[in-house]
């Protein structure tokens, strides 16, 4: 079964709203989660890494204050996109290493900004 | 910056038969992971097999081999009596282990087909 869960799998939300995507590891704890954004037929990209505890770290070119990132525990990490825009749309995917060499995906979020 | 390539955008390969995607990455670490995910029209990514650069016994998981040349800096992905399942994107996956910074580094992707 799946160990790591995003909530909501898509949203459809209007320009200038903000939308919250959340990331839960199942059945293991997690101090560090990973955010991507994937789009179409392209591969995944970097967007943030989440720090249960302190600052997540943003990949260069990532506005950190477009894309608010919040690690309450050592199970969940959220994403918002704040003041979204059309250009926000994407399929946004968690992940979570539960070892050294085990990371974990979420389903992904696919976001469409109207 | 630790890059990854995969020169073969798409790659078709007959129902049965066997077909090897292709994986180069840049490093000059010695302690790395590498990884081949597999992700379906669904969108999960899946896990396909891992390597450690430090194992120089190739990794097989099933009907999925890979070629770990360390030198070379080359991971190919063998699939072998190919299946209509095996049809999706597959991406490698590099991932070291420097001062905390585990993340992974994805090649841009080889989208596989498989022909009934």
């Amino acid at each position: 079964g799946a160990v790591v869960s995003q909530h909501p799998s898509r949203v459809i939300c209007k320009s200038g709203t903000s939308v919250k995507i959340e990331c839960r590891s199942l059945d293991f704890q997690a101090t560090t989660m990973f955010w991507y954004r994937q789009f179409p037929k392209q591969s995944l990209m970097l967007m943030a890494t989440s720090n249960e505890g302190s600052k997540a770290t943003y990949e260069q070119g990532v506005e950190k204050d477009k894309f608010l990132i919040n690690h309450a525990s050592l199970t969940l990490s959220t994403l918002t996109v704040t003041s979204a825009h059309p250009e926000d749309s994407s399929f946004y995917i968690c992940s979570a290493p539960r070892s050294r060499e085990t990371q974990y995906f979420g389903p992904g979020t696919r976001l469409l900004v109207l | 910056a630790q890059t990854v390539t995969q020169s073969q955008p798409e790659m078709s390969v007959q129902e049965a038969e066997t077909v090897t995607l292709s994986c180069t990455y840049d490093t000059s670490e010695s302690d790395y992971y590498l990884f081949w995910y597999k992700q379906p029209p669904s969108r999960q990514m899946i896990l396909v097999i891992r390597q450690e650069a430090y194992k120089q016994q190739n990794a097989t998981e099933n009907r999925f081999s890979v070629n770990f040349q360390k030198a070379a800096k080359s991971f190919s992905l063998k699939i072998s009596d190919s299946q209509l399942g095996d049809a999706a994107m597959y991406f490698c996956a590099y991932k070291e282990f420097n001062f905390g910074n585990e993340k992974l580094t994805f090649g841009t992707g080889t989208r596989l087909t498989i022909i009934p």
